[in-house]
């Protein structure tokens, strides 16, 4: 079956400064990667997905990229602010529609 | 509002008393999901529904039981609850697979 890694577990940044989060999955049949954010004490949001039929896709500072052949796709984050601190889920969804999550990053934002 | 709401939110048990979680989202979505999150492991999957009747097993399935009578609800359901049950659960639910999964506000389960 799918599995996502995620990569680094904790991520430290100086604000202003940009964030890189990457995932890797194992299912070359996996068509849909979405990424969620949740800040302490709160329940996941999706911040910005992308399907297999898109090399990158940006909102505003957020961006994220897939390589299909290489099977992995990142987060990159432009232009970090305090707000952006939180724990971020990558996720994969596998040939049976079961979405398969990362482990998570805390992205730190250092002042 | 557009909502998925759940109840409790705060449990605290003792081992072998059944409990039920209840789940209900507003949204007519077709696809919801059950999950639990412990430190370090992120969010692992128990059960999820592509629609009503249909049920599979998600990574995590050993000692719960969910059912989807009605589009609106999915319940879960741990016959006998243990220890290693403790954890943070997540209902979700979404229009499809390749959809936002809007999430719950969580039930924090102690089973002493």
């Amino acid at each position: 079956g799918e599995n996502v890694e995620q990569h680094p577990s904790t991520l430290s940044v100086q604000e202003g400064d940009s964030a890189v989060i990457k995932c890797t999955y194992s299912d070359s049949a996996s068509n849909y990667f979405p990424w969620y954010k949740q800040e302490l004490g709160k329940r996941p949001q999706l911040i910005i997905d992308i399907r297999s039929n898109v090399g990158e896709k940006k909102d505003q500072r957020i961006a994220v990229t897939l390589n299909k052949t290489a099977k992995h796709f990142s987060l990159h984050i432009t232009e970090t602010q305090p707000e952006d601190s939180a724990v971020y889920f990558c996720a994969a969804l596998d040939s049976n529609y079961q979405l398969i999550w990362g482990a998570g990053t805390k992205l730190i934002i250092k002042p | 509002e557009a909502q998925v709401t759940q109840n409790p939110r705060y449990l605290i048990t003792v081992t072998g008393k059944k409990l039920t979680v209840t789940c209900s989202q507003n949204m007519n979505h077709e696809y919801m999901s059950w999950y639990r999150q412990d430190p370090g492991l992120g969010l692992r999957q128990i059960y999820y529904s592509m629609n009503v009747e249909v049920t599979d097993k998600g990574d995590v399935p050993e000692g719960y039981k969910v059912s989807r009578k009605e589009k609106r609800n999915f319940p879960l359901i741990l016959e006998s609850p243990s220890p290693n049950q403790t954890s943070l659960y997540f209902c979700a639910s979404s229009h499809g697979g390749t959809d936002t999964q809007y999430f719950g506000p969580g039930t924090r389960l102690t089973v002493l």
